[in-house]
C-alpha cells in the first residue's frame, strides 16, 4: 500500500462547480496533514494545513478523518485559476513530509 | 525577499558523468531539504539539513548521491556517476521552522536532470 494515495484525475469541471478530492494515508501515527498546489512545471506551494476539526480558507475546505485515515479538500465556486495539481502531504516521521502523486484539476469556462 | 533558488534549471548529461546541483535557501532558513520527482511518480524526500548538519538522509537512494551544506548556507547535491534512473526533477526546499510541524516548505523551481 502506498504511503499517500490520491486519485490522479484529471477532474474536469466547469467554472463555478464544487469539486472534492480525497487522499488516504497508511501511517496511523501521522500527525500533520497538508494540501499543496502545483501549477504545471512549477514548484509546489502550500495551500493549507488540515486540522482535526476541519478548516476553511475562503472557497477551500479541508477535512481529516483519522479513523478512516483520509483527508479531503473541497473547492467551491471553482475558478479557471484553480486549475492545477493538488498534492496531499502527510508527515511520516521527524523530518519527512510524504507527498502523494497529486490530483489534477482542470476548470473550464 | 529572494525565494529558494536552484541551479542549473536543466542539465542534460550522459550516463556515467557527474552533475552537481546547487540550492540557495531563503536567507535565515536553517532547514534545507532535497526532494526528487521521477517522471510519473510522487515527489520523494531525499534528505534534510539543519544548518550544516544532516538531520535525516533516509531518502538518499544510494552512495552515488552526496549532499553537502558547508557553512550552513547553500547546499549542493552531487550525483556521481549518474545513471539513467536518476533522471527527474530535483527540488530544494527550505523552512524557518521544522516543516513537519508547519507544513511550510518553500520550494525552488527545481533542477531538471536528464541522463542519456
Amino acid at each position: 500500500r502506498k504511503e499517500v494515495e490520491q486519485d490522479p484525475g484529471p477532474f474536469n469541471v466547469p467554472e463555478g462547480a464544487t469539486v472534492a478530492f480525497n487522499c488516504t494515508y497508511s501511517n496511523s501515527a501521522s500527525q500533520s496533514f497538508f494540501w499543496y498546489r502545483q501549477d504545471c512545471r512549477k514548484e509546489p506551494k502550500l495551500l493549507m494545513s488540515v486540522y482535526s476539526s476541519g478548516n476553511e480558507d475562503g472557497r477551500f475546505t479541508a477535512q481529516l478523518n483519522r479513523a478512516s485515515q483520509y483527508i479531503s479538500l473541497l473547492i467551491r465556486d471553482s475558478k479557471l485559476s484553480d486549475s492545477a495539481t493538488y498534492l496531499c502531504v502527510v508527515n511520516q516521521g521527524y523530518s519527512t513530509l510524504t507527498f502523494g502523486k497529486g490530483t489534477m484539476l482542470l476548470v473550464s469556462p | 525577499e529572494a525565494g529558494v533558488t536552484q541551479f542549473p534549471s536543466h542539465s542534460v548529461i550522459e550516463k556515467g558523468q557527474t552533475v552537481t546541483l546547487r540550492c540557495d535557501p531563503i536567507s535565515g532558513h536553517d532547514n534545507l531539504y532535497w526532494y526528487r520527482r521521477v517522471m510519473g511518480k510522487e515527489i520523494k524526500f531525499l534528505l534534510h539539513f539543519v544548518k550544516e548538519s544532516k538531520q535525516d538522509e533516509s531518502g538518499m537512494p544510494n552512495n552515488r548521491f552526496l549532499a553537502e551544506r558547508t557553512g550552513g548556507t547553500y547546499s549542493t547535491l552531487k550525483v556521481q556517476p549518474a545513471e539513467l534512473e536518476d533522471s527527474g526533477v530535483y527540488f530544494c526546499a527550505s523552512s524557518l521552522r521544522l516543516a513537519v510541524n508547519t507544513g511550510e516548505l518553500f520550494f525552488g523551481e527545481g533542477s531538471r536532470l536528464t541522463v542519456l
